[in-house]
């Protein structure tokens, strides 16, 4: 069990630019957060799947926010045209099945700076 | 939907020494309370969580209690040492899809 893994660790960018970050889930965990972390808050839900279905959105995630899980493993997140605002550290969490009371396993996050 | 307030949000205790944080949260059908630990650099780590159906629930030296009538929660650190130091944060669930954090707490252990 190598834990959940997220790539890149930094990501610095110019406004306007687009990003993707990717998230390995713990193998054969069914269920996949996204999460957004800014300074001195907790992290805030932005959507999750399972397995390739993308089940909910939070209102947080813009239309300029795209996530996939197109094989039920791994996934994507894309921020197309980045504000200043978007800067934050995006996490993401792996669950093995659907119930919201398994243990949510994080990554260590990626830490996005939008200049 | 889901509210969860935590406090305090910073918290200094000597070695040795006790420290409690507590949650309260808005919505009576929560069953869940996890609380996570996440030190500079990495991911929340979850260090214990409680379900509804029980009131205390204790790991070594960390402890959770449960108060559903007042819909609050809290976690007890007892014999605190310097590697504790980290932000504790507390969590609820929202409709059984996601976890609504609290804003956390950052626990500074002196030695």
């Amino acid at each position: 069990d190598t834990g959940v893994s997220q790539d890149p660790r930094h990501k610095i960018t110019k406004r306007g630019q687009n990003v993707t970050f990717r998230c390995d889930p713990i193998s054969e965990h069914n269920r996949l957060y996204w999460y957004r972390q800014t300074l001195g808050q907790g992290p805030e839900f932005l959507t999750y799947f399972q397995n390739e279905a993308q089940l909910e959105k939070s209102r947080l995630l813009s239309d300029r926010f795209s996530a996939e899980r197109p094989k039920g493993s791994f996934s994507t997140l894309e921020i197309q045209r980045t504000e200043q605002g978007d800067s934050a550290m995006y996490l993401c969490a792996s669950t093995i099945t659907s119930s919201i009371t398994d243990t949510q396993y994080f990554g260590p996050g990626t830490r996005l700076t939008v200049l | 939907g889901e509210n969860v307030e935590q406090h305090p949000s910073t918290l200094s205790v000597q070695e040795g020494d006790s420290a409690v944080i507590k949650c309260t949260y808005s919505d009576s059908a929560s069953n869940y309370f996890p609380w996570y630990k996440q030190e500079l650099g990495k991911g929340p780590q979850l260090i214990i969580d409680i379900r509804s159906n029980v009131g205390e629930k204790k790991d070594q030296r960390i402890a959770v209690t449960l108060n559903k009538t007042a819909k609050h929660f809290s976690l007890h650190i007892t014999e605190t040492q310097p590697e504790d130091s980290a932000v504790y944060f507390c969590a609820a669930p929202q409709a059984g899809t996601a976890l609504i954090f609290g804003k956390g707490t950052t626990l500074s252990v002196s030695s």
